[in-house]
């Protein structure tokens, strides 16, 4: 039930681009994005509802496929501010938020 | 106030104790929930209350006990813990109604057994 990420981990250069990819086996009726730094909480970046939505701010910006069951995350001319772990969850139920297998992004300059 | 604030940052207990996790919102959020995070791992559901009534157990071993005192406050009761169940412990909150907002996460609270 757990979403699958991948990459697991992403080592990046300032100013480059990264895509984090989200799958479900299960049907998708709406996925979340969080980002998580090192003994910090998980911070909401944004929610897709519908298939084939895109949303974004700033560099940050995310599509959700339906029919895939699959989500992924496009960070733009990255900074070291982006550097952390990054979760898409699902809500297979209300009220029950899972969290998918997380993606360490790594920004050095 | 757009905080979840969680008390205390870091406990140190050992197997035969019992304290207690606080988590507090002031958002007027009417869910609220408990996470266990391990080292490099994702954030794992244990409980759910909604509207003050526990709606989701994750089948949670029961020296773990949730407590809902009102719609502002969330209370995990720990007894009788292994070192196994040390860990950052989140608490979240939600609106409940509507399913475009996020969940807002407090900084979590570090706990050790020994």
């Amino acid at each position: 039930q757990q979403p699958v990420q991948s990459p697991q981990a992403v080592i990046l250069r300032e100013g480059e681009d990264a895509v984090i990819n989200c799958s479900s086996s299960k049907a998708l009726y709406s996925v979340h994005w969080y980002r998580q730094k090192h003994g910090e909480a998980p911070v909401f970046l944004m929610i897709l509802l519908k298939g084939g939505e895109q949303k974004g701010h700033d560099k940050i910006s995310a599509s959700f496929n339906e029919k895939k069951q699959q989500s992924s995350l496009y960070l733009t001319a990255s900074q070291l501010s982006y550097s952390g772990t990054y979760f898409c969850g699902t809500r297979p139920v209300v009220d029950k938020l899972i969290f998918g297998t997380g993606t360490l992004l790594a920004v050095q300059p | 106030d757009t905080e979840v604030t969680q008390t205390p940052k870091h406990l140190v207990m050992g197997m035969t104790n019992k304290k207690s996790l606080k988590c507090e919102q002031h958002m007027g959020h009417r869910a609220m929930y408990w996470y266990k995070q391990k080292a490099k791992k994702p954030p794992e559901l244990m409980f759910v209350y909604s509207y003050e009534k526990l709606s989701i157990n994750e089948s949670v071993p029961s020296r773990f006990s949730p407590e809902c005192p009102n719609s502002s406050l969330l209370n995990l009761h720990l007894h009788a813990l292994q070192p196994e169940d040390s860990a950052l412990y989140l608490c979240a909150s939600h609106p409940a109604e509507g399913v475009s907002y996020g969940y807002t996460f407090g900084s979590g609270t570090r706990l050790t057994v020994v």
